[in-house]
């Protein structure tokens, strides 16, 4: 079965500071990984993908991630928070393969405070 | 991509009583998802809804507490029956576009749900 690890409930960052939100995750196939961020009031958006290629995936709203296959670890980076990327992130995996399925399997999310 | 529109935003209901939630989507698709998302918590699907057969449900839903509906490639609807507090949480519609790895999710804005 596949799994999503967010070991952090909620991530403080003074506006301006670079962010992470920290995602490692376990899978029997190939992992596909995502990122999704869900502001008040609201559905879950889109931000990043990562399927193939480079390690680092570039998203919306200047956000990046970083794949490591080794830590199993799929980590949200921006260089420069704002105020306004405070909201609720999640983390997800989708599996394909042997022992996987396409199932969409989500963390338990972390909230992002960025303050002035 | 695809705009997901869900109604009620939000409700408050009383125990006992059933919410059927609505979810429209602006385009054709084979599936729709319904997930809960309880605070504090990941997403859990709940189940998948194709067009002209009965829906799957996860392990730990079952139909009689969580009937779905779904008469047509762009709508569904998920009620949920018999609510006791405990089904207080945010419920999600999702559609899913593309196809093999390209595959991508889109999120309704959600329902919350409050049961007194």
């Amino acid at each position: 079965a596949q799994s999503v690890a967010q070991p952090e409930d909620q991530v403080n960052v003074a506006e301006g500071n670079p962010l992470t939100v920290k995602c490692t995750y376990s899978v029997s196939g190939n992992p596909y990984l995502f990122w999704y961020v869900q502001y008040p009031n609201r559905g879950l958006q889109f931000l990043l993908k990562y399927i193939t290629g480079d390690n680092l995936v570039k998203g919306s709203y200047g956000f990046e991630a970083e794949f490591n296959k080794s830590q199993t670890s799929f980590h949200l980076k921006k260089p420069s928070a704002l105020v306004s990327d405070s909201a609720l992130y999640f983390c997800a995996v989708r599996a394909w393969g042997r022992g996987g399925g396409n199932k969409l399997t989500f963390g338990t999310g972390t909230q992002l405070k960025v303050e002035l | 991509s695809a705009v997901i529109s869900q109604k009620p935003s939000r409700d408050i209901c009383q125990r006992g009583t059933s919410l059927t939630i609505q979810c429209q989507v602006d385009s054709q698709v084979t599936m729709m998802f319904w997930y809960r998302q309880q605070p504090g918590q990941s997403l859990t699907l709940i189940a998948t809804a194709n067009q002209g057969s009965e829906a799957t449900y996860e392990s730990g839903f079952v139909i009689d507490k969580f009937p779905i509906s779904r008469p047509n490639l762009t709508f569904s609807t998920l009620t949920v029956s018999n609510m006791s507090p405990e089904d207080s949480s945010i419920y999600l519609c999702s559609v899913e576009v593309g196809y093999g790895v390209a595959i991508e999710a889109f999120f309704g804005q959600g329902t919350r749900l409050t049961v007194v």
